[in-house]
C-alpha cells in the first residue's frame, strides 16, 4: 500500500480564495482524520470520520471551513474563504477500526495563505 | 474530553546521553499510549506505544513506562544519536471511542554531537 496519500503536498492562494485539500486513505482503514498543525498551537485535530460519517467536528475553527468523505477511499477539506491566520500544516491520517488505533499520516499540505 | 499534557517542550542533551519525556493525562479510562516522532518537514510516525496492562515496553533505544495511578507515561531515549532530533508528542484516547487520539503539545529534542 502506498499509505495516506495527500494533495496537493504545497498550496499558496490569496486571501479569499476557495481551497480544497484532498486526502486518500490506506485501504480498508474505517477511520479518517483531518489535522492543522501550526508552531503556536501544535497538532489539532479538526474532524474525523468513521466508515465515511463525520463523528466529531468540534474541531473546525469556524464555517469558513468544512469536509467531505464521499466513499471510503476519498476526503476533502475545504477552506471558503481562505484567510491568513489559515496558514499552516494540514495533515489527514487513517486509522484501522479493530486494535488500539495506530493512526498512520499523510505527507501533509502546506497552505500559505498571503 | 481527554486533556494531555507533555513536558518539557524542548530538551537539548548530549550525543550518547539519555533523554527523558513525561506526559500526564486525565481520563482515567485511557487504554492506550502511543508517541509519535515527527522529523523536520516530514509526518509524524508511531515509534512505540503502550497498552495499559503493561508497565513499561522496550524497543531498542527506546522505551516507554506508563504509571496508570499517578495517570503518567514516559518515554526514555537511551544512547541519543543525533538522528533522534525531532518533535517527539505523546498522545491518549480517554474514554472517546472511534480511535480518537488526544495529543500533547510536544517536545523539540536536540542531540548536539
Amino acid at each position: 500500500d502506498a499509505g495516506v496519500i495527500q494533495s496537493p503536498r504545497h498550496e499558496v492562494t490569496e486571501m479569499g480564495q476557495e481551497v480544497t485539500l484532498r486526502c486518500k486513505p490506506i485501504s480498508g482503514h474505517d477511520y479518517l482524520f483531518w489535522y492543522r498543525q501550526t508552531m503556536m498551537r501544535g497538532l489539532e485535530l479538526l474532524i474525523y470520520f468513521n466508515n465515511n460519517v463525520p463523528i466529531d467536528d468540534s474541531g473546525m475553527p469556524e464555517d469558513r471551513f468544512s469536509a467531505k468523505m464521499p466513499n471510503a477511499s476519498f476526503s476533502t477539506l475545504k477552506i471558503q474563504p481562505s484567510e491568513p491566520r489559515d496558514s499552516a500544516v494540514y495533515f489527514c491520517a487513517s486509522s484501522f477500526q479493530r486494535g488500539f488505533g495506530e493512526q498512520f499520516f499523510g505527507p501533509g499540505t502546506r497552505l500559505t495563505v498571503l | 474530553g481527554e486533556n494531555v499534557e507533555q513536558h518539557p517542550s524542548t530538551l537539548s542533551v548530549q550525543e550518547g546521553d539519555s533523554a527523558v519525556i513525561k506526559c500526564t493525562y486525565s481520563d482515567s479510562a485511557s487504554n492506550y499510549f502511543p508517541w509519535y516522532k515527527q522529523e523536520l518537514g516530514k509526518r509524524p510516525q508511531l515509534i512505540i506505544d503502550i497498552r495499559s496492562n503493561v508497565g513499561e515496553k522496550k524497543d531498542q533505544r527506546i522505551a516507554v513506562t506508563l504509571n496508570k495511578t499517578a495517570k503518567h507515561f514516559s518515554l526514555h531515549i537511551t544512547e541519543t544519536q543525533p538522528e533522534d532530533s525531532a518533535v517527539y508528542f505523546c498522545a491518549a484516547p480517554g474514554e472517546a471511542a472511534g480511535n480518537k487520539l488526544t495529543f500533547g503539545g510536544g517536545t523539540r529534542v536536540l542531540v548536539k554531537p
